[in-house]
């Protein structure tokens, strides 16, 4: 079974512009969830999506968004784009169980620099 | 809110050695999950081995085992008959039964595998 994809894996911005990175689950898997990893602040969670619906929301201010299609594939989105936005964005998924022992596993990254 | 504490920033042993590393939280949950991911210098973030709070047993899988005493709040991780390839970035994680906060990373653990 194909593990979680991201797309792209390196992406370089400038100040002021937006971004949109791209996640695939694994097949089955109806919950993606993001999170941020930088050396100051750690692995720091985003927000999870399940069935094309927010579910879950870190603490992040409003630049930072998402959605989720009909296939679980899921995209995030970072609008005004700061220095400090610079980081490893992580997406994981899994079965999206409520209550459950839901398992996350997560894809590759998405490795970004704004200059 | 939950808090995880890993107090050791980096650990360094010989190969074949056995390695703890550890973890302490701190949650008002009482319906949680715990778990241990390893990030080796690719990135991958990697399922280690996962504890459900409400089972006494204390995971196992194959070289890595868990020490959970739920009273105290502590979750360690101890990995028998070490080998190169587990050089990497040991997280702990919590995440609360409901999922809602996604899962709350401590800072991490460098554990090297000398030769």
């Amino acid at each position: 079974k194909a593990g979680v994809t991201q797309t792209p894996r390196y992406l370089i911005k400038t100040r002021g512009q937006q971004v949109t990175l791209s996640c695939s689950p694994i097949s089955g898997h109806r919950s993606v969830s993001w999170y941020q990893q930088t050396p100051g602040q750690g692995l720091q969670f985003l927000f999870e999506y399940f069935s094309e619906t927010q579910r879950n929301k870190g603490n992040f201010p409003g630049r930072f968004s998402g959605r989720q299609f009909s296939n679980s594939r899921s995209e995030m989105n970072v609008s005004t784009l700061e220095l400090g936005d610079s980081a490893l964005y992580l997406c994981a998924s899994s079965f999206g169980l409520a209550g459950g022992p839901d398992t996350q596993y997560f894809g590759p990254g998405t490795r970004l620099t704004v200059l | 809110a939950q808090t995880v504490t890993q107090s050791q920033p980096e650990m360094s042993v010989q190969e074949a050695e056995t390695v703890t590393l550890s973890c302490t939280y701190d949650t008002s949950e009482s319906n949680y999950y715990l778990f241990w991911y390893k990030q080796p210098p690719s990135r991958q973030m990697i399922l280690v081995i996962r504890q459900e709070a409400y089972k006494q047993q204390n995971a196992t899988e194959n070289r890595f085992s868990v020490n959970f005493q739920k009273a105290a709040k502590s979750f360690s991780l101890k990995i028998s008959d070490s080998q190169l390839g587990d050089t990497a970035m040991y997280f702990c994680a919590f995440m609360a039964g409901g999922g809602a906060d996604g899962l709350t990373f401590g800072k991490g653990t460098h554990l090297i595998i000398q030769p």
